[in-house]
């Protein structure tokens, strides 16, 4: 079955501290690997995406992500959380030929100490 | 370029009702996808659409039902709604992957449903 792993439900990290988000993935084809973040009350934003070739990945706010097919894992990281990066963190697959639809984890909710 | 836009923001509604709910893509856009968010359950996915077609349904009652138009726009209606149908609705909309490799995905900032 299809599925999405994210198995840390709350982070907490100070400010300046570098930050590793997990994520496992079971995906029958090619996976199309996406994060996304959410604050509170507003809709969900593409931070990156991997579809293929070099895999590490950069995307916008700093972020960054490393796909290992050997470990069916696309971790996401920053080397540096500002207060601003609190949020909900969600990993997603799929999206490839014609299946028009994302595959999401339960999500990993970020809080920052200051 | 304008984001997606979904319509109402927020909505109360009474058990036994039906709701529609409208999103805009952005422009050029021509996929649309729905899904569910709920703190129990996620995001879920509800159904796509693409050239006024439905291509593609998640695991969801026929309660829940949905339409594109020739402007891509798109509405999800439910009928009879339940308690449980409270939750956060999000439309989002891309470019067809034989432009990009694979639907990327843009999100609106959601309908927040409430059924009392």
């Amino acid at each position: 079955a299809q599925s999405v792993t994210q198995p840390d439900i709350h982070i907490t990290v100070s400010e300046g501290a570098s930050l590793e988000l997990r994520c496992n993935y079971s995906y029958g084809a090619t996976p199309y690997l996406f994060w996304y973040v959410q604050s509170p009350g507003q809709g969900l934003q593409l931070l990156l995406k991997y579809f293929s070739g070099d895999t590490l990945v950069q995307g916008i706010k700093g972020f960054e992500a490393e796909f290992k097919r050997s470990q069916s894992s696309f971790n996401l990281r920053k080397p540096s959380v500002h207060w601003s990066d609190a949020a909900e963190y969600f990993c997603a697959v799929g999206g490839g030929g014609s299946q028009g639809n994302l595959i999401f984890g339960k999500g990993t909710k970020l809080s920052v100490k200051p | 370029k304008a984001g997606v836009t979904q319509t109402p923001r927020y909505l109360i509604k009474t058990r036994g009702q039906q709701v529609t709910l409208s999103c805009s893509p952005i422009s050029g856009h021509r996929s649309v996808s729905w899904y569910q968010q709920t703190p129990g359950q996620g995001l879920q996915f509800l159904f796509e659409y693409f050239s006024e077609t439905q291509r593609n349904k998640g695991n969801f009652p026929g309660r829940f039902s949905g339409r594109q138009f020739s402007n891509s726009r798109s509405e999800m209606n439910v009928s009879t709604l339940e308690l449980g149908d409270s939750a956060l609705y999000l439309c989002a909309s891309s470019l067809h992957p034989s432009e990009t490799g694979a639907y990327e995905q843009y999100f609106g900032p959601g309908t927040r449903l409430t059924v009392t």
